[in-house]
């Protein structure tokens, strides 16, 4: 069946501290990836995408890769803000009947002044 | 409003009663989605709706819990004689999403939280 682990948290980080959340999927067919992010006290929303192999989703820093040999789409920023601090998904849509995403447990990141 | 709407934000009930959850997506969206979010478990599919084709309620934990989506718009998810394992919070989601395509940009509501007690 289609899944995705991502690595547990909370994850601590000091301010401009270089930042990966690592995600590994597995799926049937050639899945869309995406990180979604949820602010404290707001819904989730979506980050970054890649649609196929080898394409790099990217948004307000943050850069994720497509990787198939590996089936991986690691979240990575060079320079994390307080303003980062939120809880981070990864997750996957396989195209199809529903198209609905499937998630991974969530990853905590704490940015400390 | 221009986002996903979620009602009540906040619910409390005793165990055994019945509880409604309503989601009001964002105009012409055509596909919403119910998830489920408990500490420590990420994000659980519960159901979707696209159009007028038939629900996957393939995420459904049991029969006590079903959903209905009137006129393409407003959905209420129904839990039946609530359980303690059923306190979560319950995350809607529309998307402006087609059949055979997917931008994969859900566009989420902030939540119920539902407490059994």
């Amino acid at each position: 069946g289609n899944s995705v682990t991502q690595m547990e948290g909370p994850v601590t980080l000091s301010e401009e501290a270089f930042l990966t959340i690592n995600c590994t999927y597995t799926a049937t067919g050639y899945p869309s990836l995406f990180w979604y992010v949820q602010y404290p006290g707001e819904g989730l929303q979506l980050l970054l995408k890649a649609t196929k192999a080898d394409d790099k989703g990217s948004n307000k820093g943050f850069e994720a890769t497509y990787r198939k040999e590996t089936t991986s789409f690691h979240l990575e920023k060079g320079s994390v803000q307080v303003s980062d601090s939120a809880v981070y998904f990864c997750a996957l849509s396989v195209r199809g009947a529903t198209n609905k995403l499937i998630f991974g447990t969530g990853t905590l990141l704490a940015v400390q002044p | 409003g221009a986002g996903v709407s979620q009602s009540p934000s906040n619910k409390v009930t005793e165990k055994g009663k019945d509880v409604e959850l309503r989601c009001d997506p964002i105009s012409g969206h055509t596909a919403l989605y119910w998830y489920r979010q408990s500490l420590g478990q990420g994000l659980e599919f519960l159901i979707y709706f696209q159009g007028n084709s038939a629900p996957d309620k393939s995420g459904l934990p049991s029969d006590r819990f079903s959903a209905e989506r009137t006129g393409g718009s407003v959905s209420t998810l129904t839990i039946q004689r609530t359980q303690q394992e059923d306190s979560a919070v319950y995350l809607c989601a529309s998307s402006l999403q087609g059949r055979d395509t997917n931008t994969g940009e859900l566009f989420f509501g902030e939540g119920s939280r539902l407490t059994v007690l």
